[in-house]
């Protein structure tokens, strides 16, 4: 079975902030896909990113970077100097088991950024 | 990029009526699309995964009979929500994987169906 955690459920910081979103996987698979998606008040998910679980190189994209560590099972998600429009609930994806490509999704952190 | 293209964005309808909700994938081929439920400030569910030209597999708990899952081409899948009870009200959204894509190639989602049963 997989399992994914996200143990905060809302985050408020304010503008400008750093701010970090926590993620824990479970599976038994030795390969597997981890995801982040974001969805904004508007509903849609919008991708941001995927890691194989032979990859463990952090990986940083404008503001955004990414932490995984396959000794604690973790894929954590930074943003930097955050935004209003960063905004969203954030998931935490997980696809193992082979090719039906299924997602296991946490249960997602709602982010507010105030001005 | 690809495009996953949901129809209608929001639908209310009474209770008994059937719904059906089209998920399109406008700029690629998908012979596997996912159609997952989100109750409010929950997580993503997986009700069902449409497979083209065969019989859709059902997650556990998800009664068959009341979601109707047709994928008839490579670009197209519907959700028929039958004789709809106000507890079937709820976000869906649907999601593809490119035909032939890595298996790298991230789901694209479509923008989710808010349904509302009255």
């Amino acid at each position: 079975a997989q399992k994914v955690t996200q143990a905060q459920t809302e985050i408020s910081v304010v503008e400008k902030e750093d701010v970090t979103l926590d993620c824990v996987y479970e599976t038994r698979d030795t390969t597997y896909y981890l995801f982040w998606y974001k969805q904004p008040p508007s509903g849609e998910l919008v991708f941001l990113i995927r890691r194989n679980s032979f990859d463990e190189q952090n990986e940083i994209s404008g503001r955004y970077s990414w932490n995984f560590q396959k000794s604690t099972s973790s894929f954590n998600f930074t943003i930097t100097a955050s935004q209003v429009v960063d905004s969203a609930v954030y998931f935490c994806a997980l696809n193992s088991g082979g090719s039906n490509y299924k997602l296991t999704f946490g249960k997602g952190t709602l982010l507010t950024v105030n001005p | 990029g690809a495009v996953v293209s949901q129809h209608p964005s929001r639908v209310i309808c009474k209770s008994g009526t059937s719904v059906k909700i089209e998920c399109r994938s406008l700029d690629f081929q998908a012979t596997t699309m996912f159609w997952y439920r989100q109750f409010p400030k929950k997580s993503l569910m997986l009700m069902a995964t449409s497979n083209e030209g065969s019989k859709a597999t059902y997650e556990q708990g998800v009664e068959k009979d009341k979601f109707l899952i047709n994928h008839a081409s490579l670009t197209l899948s519907t959700l028929t929500v039958t004789s709809a009870h106000p507890e079937d009200s709820s976000f869906y959204i649907c999601s593809a994987r490119e035909f032939g894509g890595a298996l790298l190639s991230p789901l694209h989602f479509g923008n989710g169906t808010r349904l509302t049963v009255t």
